[in-house]
């Protein structure tokens, strides 16, 4: 266990559905991000997240929407997604010098 | 661009055999790190190398760093099965904000090592 936790684990949903990821941390990190992971890809950063302000967006399509209610927390929420948008969305958490704690992931499948 | 590229792409050797995986950069970097996955879990912090070390260990684990080349080795001495995973380089390509740091990962060295 890193402590950071991911929920839920695994989701299915459908392009029209509407749906939440949410990240929370253990570790009194001070910052927050979210990566997608596909399948022969690099990971890729989405969002960073430092004292709950957003400092990173890069260049993430507005179905994917970002909260950080506080530090502890971090929710993804997702609306009209695509099919291309299936992969591992992991969410991590960091202090000071970079070193960064993943969580499990969530196993997200766009029908 | 990425910044991180690690060489082999995958890597099958037999347990009890040492592996070595590599990785390139392009920029000049603070640190780089290294970082273990399991098939569908999330990455786990092995080690971290400053640019004014060129040696480190941690258990069976060994990194190397070259800034001249714009390098860094990862050596696993003495295998085993449950070292297999995919092994991630990752530099510290940019700072984002207080207490954070934007790191771009490598696509990753696929081990296999075999029982």
């Amino acid at each position: 266990e890193t402590g950071v936790t991911q929920t839920p684990r695994h989701l299915v949903m459908g392009m029209t559905n509407k749906k939440s990821l949410k990240c929370e941390q253990h570790l009194g990190h001070n910052a927050m991000y979210w990566y997608k992971q596909s399948a022969k890809k690099p990971l890729e950063l989405m969002f960073v997240y430092s004292l709950e302000e957003r400092v990173e967006n890069n260049s993430v399509p507005s179905r994917f929407s970002p909260e950080c209610p506080n530090s502890s927390h971090l929710f993804l929420h997702l609306h009209t997604l695509q099919p291309e948008d299936s992969a591992l969305y992991l969410c991590a958490s960091s202090q000071d010098f970079n070193t960064q704690y993943f969580g499990p992931g969530t196993r997200l499948t766009v029908l | 661009s990425q910044q991180g590229e690690e060489d082999p792409q995958a890597l099958s050797i037999q347990e009890g055999e040492n592996a070595t995986m590599n990785c390139s950069y392009k920029t000049s970097i603070n640190n780089l790190q290294w970082y273990r996955q399991n098939s569908g879990r999330g990455l786990v912090h092995l080690i971290l190398i400053r640019s004014n070390e060129r040696e480190k260990h941690s258990g069976r684990l060994r990194v190397t760093l070259d800034t001249s080349k714009k390098s860094s080795s990862l050596l696993i001495t003495a295998s085993r099965a449950a070292d297999t995973a995919s092994y991630f380089c990752a530099t510290d390509a940019s700072y984002s904000g207080a207490g954070s740091y934007q790191l771009t990962f490598g696509k990753g060295t696929k081990l296999s090592v075999i029982p």
